[in-house]
C-alpha cells in the first residue's frame, strides 16, 4: 500500500479557499488518488480522484502534481459544513480503500 | 436509488458472544466492502465481497466472516466477542471489485457496536 503523509489538523475561514496537501511519494503509476471525507458521526463520503491530470467537480478541485508524488483537495469556499476529517487514498489494484489517519479540518465562522 | 443501510446502528453485546451486522448496497452495486473503525482512527478494510465471493481481505482473524447475497446485501459475522472489537462498523458499496479503481464508494452510517 502506497503510504501518505497528511497534516494531523488545518484551520480555515469560512468563505475562504481551502488547500489540504498530501504527499503520496510511494504512489504506483496506475495507482488513481482518491480522497473521501467523514463528517462527523457519519460514514465517510466521496469527494474526488483522479489519475494525472486535475480534476473539478461540484464538491472539490483535485491538484496533482507532476510527478504525482503530491495531491492538493482545494475547497474553493469552505463552509461550517465542511469541517470533517479528510483522507487522500492512493487507490491500488483491487478497489480497497486504505484509510491513513486524514486531516481534521476546523471551519472557523 | 437508494442509498446504502445498515443495520442496526447501535448493538451493545457481552465478551464470547457472537453478532450479526448487516448491508443494503446501492441499487445496481455489486461490490461490498466492510470496516472497522475505532474510535479516533481512520477505517480499517476487513474484507470485500465481489458477487458473493470474497476477493480480498484485511488483517483480521477468522472469526470475522461475511457473507454476501444475490441482491448483493451483506452480513458481517464476528464471533467469540472481544473488548477491542468494540467500534463503528462501516459498509461501503460500489460497482466492479477487482482492478476498478477508477469508481467512487458509498459508505453506509454504520453501526457502532460496544462490547462489555
Amino acid at each position: 500500500d502506497a503510504k501518505t503523509t497528511q497534516p494531523n489538523s488545518m484551520e480555515s475561514n469560512e468563505e475562504e479557499p481551502v488547500h489540504l496537501p498530501c504527499n503520496h511519494s510511494t504512489i504506483s503509476g496506475t495507482d488513481y488518488i482518491h480522497w473521501y471525507r467523514q463528517l462527523p458521526s457519519q460514514g465517510p463520503e466521496y469527494v474526488i480522484h483522479g489519475l494525472t491530470s486535475n480534476v473539478n467537480n461540484r464538491m472539490a478541485s483535485l491538484a496533482i502534481a507532476e510527478d504525482r508524488k503530491s495531491s492538493t483537495l482545494i475547497l474553493h469556499r469552505a463552509t461550517l459544513r465542511d469541517a470533517a476529517v479528510y483522507y487522500c487514498i492512493p487507490m491500488e489494484y483491487g478497489n480497497k480503500l486504505v484509510f491513513g489517519a486524514g486531516t481534521i479540518l476546523r471551519v472557523k465562522s | 436509488e437508494t442509498g446504502v443501510t445498515q443495520s442496526p446502528t447501535h448493538l451493545i453485546k457481552t465478551r464470547g458472544q457472537q453478532v450479526t451486522l448487516r448491508c443494503s448496497s446501492q441499487s445496481g452495486h455489486n461490490t461490498v466492502s466492510w470496516y472497522q473503525q475505532a474510535l479516533g482512527q481512520g477505517p480499517q478494510f476487513i474484507f470485500q465481497y465481489y458477487r458473493e465471493e470474497e476477493n480480498g481481505r484485511g488483517n483480521f482473524p477468522p472469526r470475522f466472516s461475511g457473507l454476501q447475497f444475490p441482491n448483493y446485501s451483506s452480513e458481517l459475522n464476528v464471533n467469540a466477542l472481544e473488548l477491542d472489537d468494540s467500534a463503528l462498523y462501516l459498509c461501503a458499496s460500489s460497482l466492479n471489485g477487482l482492478g476498478y479503481m477508477n469508481t467512487e464508494a458509498f459508505f453506509g452510517q454504520g453501526t457502532r457496536l460496544t462490547v462489555v
